[in-house]
C-alpha cells in the first residue's frame, strides 16, 4: 500500500461543478499536509496548505480529517482554468529526518 | 517570479554524451531535490542534499550523480546518457520563507531532457 493514495481520475466535470478530492496517508505521525497544483508539463506549485481546523482560500477549502487519515479538497464553482493535476502532500518527521511523501495526483478536467 | 531556476529548459542530445543540469536558488534553503517525472507520471525522487557537501540518493535509483559545494547550486550530471534518460527533471528546495516564516517547497521550472 503506497505511503499516500489519491484516486487518479481523471474527473471531468461541467464549468460551475463543485468537485471534491480525497487523499489517504498511512503514517498516523504525519505532521503537514499540502494540495500542490500541477499543469501537464509543468512543475507543481503550491496550492494550499492543510490546517486541524480546516481552511479556505477563495473557491478551494481543503480539510484535515487525522482520526481516519484522510485530507480533501473542494473546489466550488469550476472554472475552466482549475483543469490541472491535483498532488496531496504529506509530510512526517523534523529537521533533517523531514520527509515528504507525494500522491500520484488527481487529474480534473472542466469542460465548458 | 521563480527564486529557484533550472537551466537548459530543454535539452536534445546524443547517446553518450555527459550532460549537467543547472538548478539554483537564491531563498538560502539547506534542503534540495531532484526529482524525475515521466509525462502523466508520478514525482519520483532521485537525490536531495541537507546541506553544503552532503547529498543523498533517493527512493528511485538513478544513474546520475549530484553535488552540493555552494548552498545555492545543485547541479545533476549523467556520465553518459542513454534514450532511457530521456524524462522531465525538477529541482526543487525548501525551507522556511524569510517572507511568511512558514516551511515553504518551490519547484524550479525543469529540464526536459531527450536522449536520441
Amino acid at each position: 500500500r503506497k505511503e499516500v493514495e489519491q484516486d487518479p481520475g481523471p474527473f471531468n466535470v461541467p464549468e460551475g461543478a463543485t468537485v471534491a478530492f480525497n487523499c489517504t496517508y498511512s503514517n498516523s505521525a504525519s505532521q503537514s499536509f499540502f494540495w500542490y497544483r500541477q499543469d501537464c508539463r509543468k512543475e507543481p506549485k503550491l496550492l494550499m496548505s492543510v490546517y486541524s481546523s480546516g481552511n479556505e482560500d477563495g473557491r478551494f477549502t481543503a480539510q484535515l480529517n487525522r482520526a481516519s487519515q484522510y485530507i480533501s479538497l473542494l473546489i466550488r464553482d469550476s472554472k475552466l482554468s482549475d483543469s490541472a493535476t491535483y498532488l496531496c502532500v504529506v509530510s512526517s518527521g523534523a529537521g533533517n529526518n523531514r520527509k515528504l511523501i507525494w500522491g500520484l495526483g488527481t487529474s480534473l478536467a472542466v469542460n465548458p | 517570479e521563480a527564486d529557484i531556476y533550472q537551466t537548459p529548459r530543454y535539452l536534445v542530445i546524443g547517446t553518450g554524451k555527459k550532460i549537467t543540469l543547472e538548478c539554483s536558488q537564491t531563498m538560502g534553503h539547506d534542503k534540495m531535490y531532484w526529482y524525475q517525472q515521466d509525462p502523466g507520471m508520478e514525482l519520483h525522487l532521485i537525490h536531495y542534499s541537507y546541506g553544503v557537501n552532503s547529498t543523498e540518493k533517493g527512493d528511485l535509483s538513478s544513474e546520475s550523480t549530484v553535488s552540493r559545494i555552494r548552498t545555492e547550486h545543485f547541479p545533476l550530471t549523467l556520465e553518459s546518457a542513454r534514450p532511457s534518460h530521456t524524462s522531465q527533471y525538477l529541482c526543487a528546495s525548501s525551507g522556511i520563507s524569510s517572507g511568511t516564516g512558514n516551511y515553504g517547497y518551490t519547484f524550479g521550472s525543469g529540464t526536459r531532457l531527450t536522449v536520441v
